[in-house]
């Protein structure tokens, strides 16, 4: 059991420019998070997906935003025409389906800078 | 809506003081409730967790025990070290997503 991964872990980019970020979940966790986290606050959530499927979204995930998960197993979160306010940490974590209330395991987050 | 609401920090401790971080929450029915720790440069951790009423999670000496009374579910250790320093986080389970107080700042001196 490697954990969750993120890449990169680190970005800085110029306003207007599109990022893409990535998250490898633990092996067979089928639901995947992402969250972002702005300094000094809790982590807020962004998006779910069960397998392949997008099951919610928050209302924090603008038009910009698109978020896939390609075969149920990694996942990208790519964010369109960056502005100032989307840095921030993103967070993503996964979890097994176990009928009940599931733990989320995070990973180590992309700190997003945009200039 | 469903919040959590912690206490601000940062909370500063000498080495082998007693520890308590509160943790209230607003929610419809009963969640299960987290601590997650944050240590510096690292992600999020769990830390604990009790899914009803009256249980109590523990791990690594914390322990918080779940209130349905008051709406409580607040951290505690008997002696903190100085690698206990890091961010908490309480959290309550909604609809398959995770809602996160700000967090409070831990640090403990040696």
């Amino acid at each position: 059991d490697t954990g969750v991964s993120q890449n990169p872990r680190h970005k800085i980019t110029k306003r207007g420019q599109n990022v893409t970020f990535r998250c490898d979940p633990i092996s067979e966790h089928n639901r995947l998070y992402w969250y972002r986290q702005t300094l000094g606050q809790g982590p807020e959530f962004l998006t779910y997906f069960q397998n392949e499927a997008q099951l919610e979204k928050s209302r924090l995930l603008s038009d910009r935003f698109s978020a896939e998960r390609p075969k149920g197993s990694f996942s990208t979160l790519e964010i369109q025409r960056t502005e100032q306010g989307d840095s921030a940490m993103y967070l993503c974590a996964s979890s097994p389906q176990t009928g009940g209330v599931d733990t989320q395991y995070f990973g180590p987050g992309t700190r997003l800078t945009v200039l | 809506g469903n919040s959590v609401t912690q206490m601000e920090g940062p909370v500063t401790l000498s080495e082998e003081a007693f520890l308590t971080i509160n943790c209230t929450y607003t929610a419809t029915g009963y969640p299960s409730l987290f601590w997650y720790v944050q240590y510096p440069g690292e992600g999020l951790q769990l830390l604990l967790k009790a899914t009803k009423a009256d249980d109590k999670g523990s791990n690594k000496g914390f322990e918080a025990t779940y209130r349905k009374e008051t709406t409580s579910f607040h951290l505690e250790k008997g002696s903190v070290q100085v690698s206990d320093s890091a961010v908490y986080f309480c959290a309550l389970y909604s609809s398959y997503k995770l809602i996160f107080g700000s967090g409070t700042r831990l640090l403990v001196r040696p």
